[in-house]
């Protein structure tokens, strides 16, 4: 299976800031790289598909870059509701595997 | 507008079986595998397994084979998971998801469901 590491584990930061999340694969996976949102209580929600495309309906703040083994997920001005947690997640090849996530709090 | 909606939380001791529904709506249920995740309590997400709602076709996760079974009633345009064997440590969220391409890109998931697994 493909190993997903996010880094960091967590962090603190304030609204306005850039937030820069990143996610590593054991191996290629190309551009099959996925991120999600996870607000607490809630279902993930797919924020960037096949590492760069913006899902419909996501603010543009968000943005995703990287192929191969490293990823990038940056959220150019963090607002309120941002706060959550985020996973990466690779669909290059079975089993699709998940990031530990990444927890974004209020500093 | 699409929707998956599962069906309510469960608490079932160790040892028994645990069905949840996930019913779609405001799409094509055919068109669109329905993967199964599941997140235990603090933890991050575990894919299950996927089902073609078209063909019926299932794959399940290495670690859940001959315990895990998928299913659906394209009547009702309505996907199952199974899940038997119950331990503690299958206590978790369980999530239903469309695919968006196949491969394992979802971009509509159930609201989850609570399973408790506990004497």
């Amino acid at each position: 299976d493909i190993q997903m590491t996010q880094s960091p584990s967590s962090l603190s930061a304030s609204v306005g800031d850039r937030v820069t999340i990143t996610c590593r694969a054991s191996q290629s996976i190309s551009k099959f790289l996925n991120w999600y949102q996870q607000r607490p209580g809630k279902a993930p929600n797919l924020l960037i598909y096949a590492a760069s495309n913006l899902q419909s309906g996501v603010p543009s703040r968000f943005s995703g870059s990287g192929s191969g083994t490293d990823f990038t997920l940056t959220i150019s001005s963090l607002q309120p509701e941002d706060f959550a947690t985020y996973f990466c997640q690779q669909s290059y090849s079975s089993p699709p595997t998940f990031g530990q996530g990444t927890k974004v709090e209020i500093k | 507008q699409v929707q998956l909606v599962q069906s309510g939380a469960e608490v079932k001791k160790p040892g028994a079986s645990v069905k949840v529904s996930c019913k779609a709506s405001g799409y094509s249920f055919s068109d669109f595998y329905i993967y199964w995740m599941r997140q235990a309590p603090g933890q991050g997400l575990e894919w299950m397994g996927w089902m073609n709602p078209e063909s019926g076709g299932t794959k399940y996760a290495q670690n859940l084979q001959g315990r895990v079974t998928m299913t659906r009633d394209t009547s009702i345009s309505t996907a199952y998971m199974e899940l038997s064997s119950l331990t503690p440590d299958d206590t978790a969220v369980y999530f239903c998801a469309r695919d968006k391409v196949v491969g394992g890109t979802c971009d509509y998931w159930g609201q989850g469901t609570l399973v408790t697994v506990s004497s």
